[in-house]
């Protein structure tokens, strides 16, 4: 398997710009999840998705973040209208099952000027 | 106060040296996860555990429920674990809650 897969890797938008990030999780895992990665608040869950299902988005910012799973392999953020608060690593991971652990994508590196 | 605390923030060692990264956590979990950072960013699990003992080559992590904390340790420390080692905590059904993590340097 390619594990998790992300694109784009890099991104550089301007201010007020729509940005989508995308994800391909690894087949035949039910959950998955988007995090963001900044050096002010490290770590944070943004959403997850059981079988497709958003279960919790309280990790999700603000309204101009939404994120949608239409189907068990792909997934997007959506960020619109991008802000430079919004410049992070966006990282998407999946899993089965909490006993196999998390498996993570390389990350999208978002940069809003 | 977080809650989940890594220490240290930041540790430099050299090549061959015991390592151990420290995590204590204050919020009731289901498991616990060690994640490793390289530069470049990204990120694999190392270990995930919710009792006792873990070991994969070098790499052993321990957890004790009671005292709410873990530790990940490293036997002769190579410069290729130079990382960041972020300890995780499972909340509930997957909501995982991150520690700040510990920027480890091996140096040769």
């Amino acid at each position: 398997d390619a594990g998790v897969i992300q694109s784009p890797r890099h991104e550089v938008t301007e201010m007020g710009q729509e940005v989508t990030l995308r994800c391909k999780p690894i087949s035949g895992h039910d959950y998955l999840f988007w995090y963001r990665q900044t050096m002010m608040r490290g770590l944070e869950l943004l959403i997850y998705f059981n079988n497709n299902v958003p279960i919790d988005d309280s990790g999700m910012p603000e309204d101009r973040f939404s994120a949608k799973m239409p189907n068990a392999s792909f997934s997007t953020l959506k960020i619109q209208p991008s802000e430079p608060r919004d410049s992070a690593v966006y990282f998407c991971a999946s899993s089965s099952n909490r006993a196999y652990g998390y498996t993570f994508g390389s990350g999208t590196r978002l940069t809003v000027v | 106060k977080n809650e989940v605390e890594q220490s240290p923030q930041n540790l430099t060692a050299q090549e061959g040296e015991f390592i151990t990264i420290n995590c204590s956590y204050s919020v009731g979990i289901s498991a616990l996860h060690w994640l490793q950072q390289h530069p470049g960013g990204g990120i694999v699990s190392l270990f995930m555990l919710s009792s006792g003992k873990k070991k994969h080559g070098r790499l052993i992590a321990t957890i004790n429920i009671q005292e709410k904390h873990s530790s990940l340790h490293i036997t002769a420390s190579h410069p290729r674990d130079s990382a960041v080692y972020i300890c995780a905590v499972l909340q509930g059904a997957q909501k995982l809650v991150f520690g700040q993590g510990t920027r480890l340097t091996i140096n040769p």
